[in-house]
């Protein structure tokens, strides 16, 4: 089974600059798609940027960013420009791309809470 | 808008008795997803159902029941048999296929036993 580990169960970060938060992941799978996922105090569940194995490129949106190292089974999630708004909990995610039966969820890390100090 | 509803945002439930948490969803997608979440363990899959009338167990099934009976409603049971019940509860929802998509969550719901 695929498991997912973030190392760091606390982060702070100084308002503008910037932090990466850690995730690796164990499988024996070739093709999946990783996610980041934020959850303010709100407890909303929000999607941050996701990843396809097969791509080589890093995913970026905005001021997020990823660092994909598939031979590492390494995920991070750097954000630049830090804000008052991103404090929140921050979850990596893995999903098989197989498509069938229980290849179709989502298996999360135990999350990085990140504060913003400002 | 679209998007996924859950209900009630907090409930409470005396020991010994059976609860529903109710999700919604108009997103017209079709799998569906339990997710529990206590304090310093993430997100752990109670169940799942990816098409109208059937559903899988996921890693900590024991002590919950689900239904789909529509592809809109994917209500939870926590019974009586299930002896920590006090967590978060997140529903989720994404399309078919073996694409990359993103989960859509509802805002979750808060049950306490008292």
């Amino acid at each position: 089974a695929q498991t997912v580990t973030q190392s760091q169960p606390e982060m702070s970060v100084q308002e503008a600059e910037t932090v990466t938060l850690s995730c690796t992941y164990d499988t024996s799978e070739s093709d999946y798609y990783l996610f980041w996922y934020k959850q303010p105090p709100s407890r909303q569940m929000i999607l941050v940027i996701r990843q396809e194995a097969y791509k080589q490129q890093n995913a970026t949106e905005n001021r997020f960013s990823v660092n994909f190292q598939k031979a590492a089974k390494s995920f991070s999630l750097k954000i630049s420009d830090s804000q008052l708004g991103d404090a929140a909990m921050y979850f990596c995610a893995y999903r098989s791309a197989a498509g069938v039966g229980g290849s179709e969820k989502l298996v999360f890390g135990k999350g990085t809470k990140l504060t913003v100090n400002p | 808008d679209g998007g996924i509803t859950q209900s009630p945002k907090y409930l409470f439930r005396k020991e010994g008795q059976n609860v529903t948490l109710s999700c919604e969803q108009n997103l017209n997608h079709d799998a569906m997803y339990w997710y529990r979440q206590d304090p310093g363990q993430g997100l752990r899959l109670i169940y799942y159902s990816q098409i109208v009338n059937d559903f899988q167990k996921g890693d900590i099934a024991e002590g919950y029941s689900v239904s789909r009976e529509k592809k809109e409603s994917f209500p939870l049971t926590v019974t009586s048999a299930q002896k920590n019940p006090t967590a978060f509860y997140l529903c989720a929802s994404k399309r078919g296929g073996p694409y990359g998509y993103g989960y859509t969550f509802g805002s979750g719901t808060r049950l306490t036993v008292v």
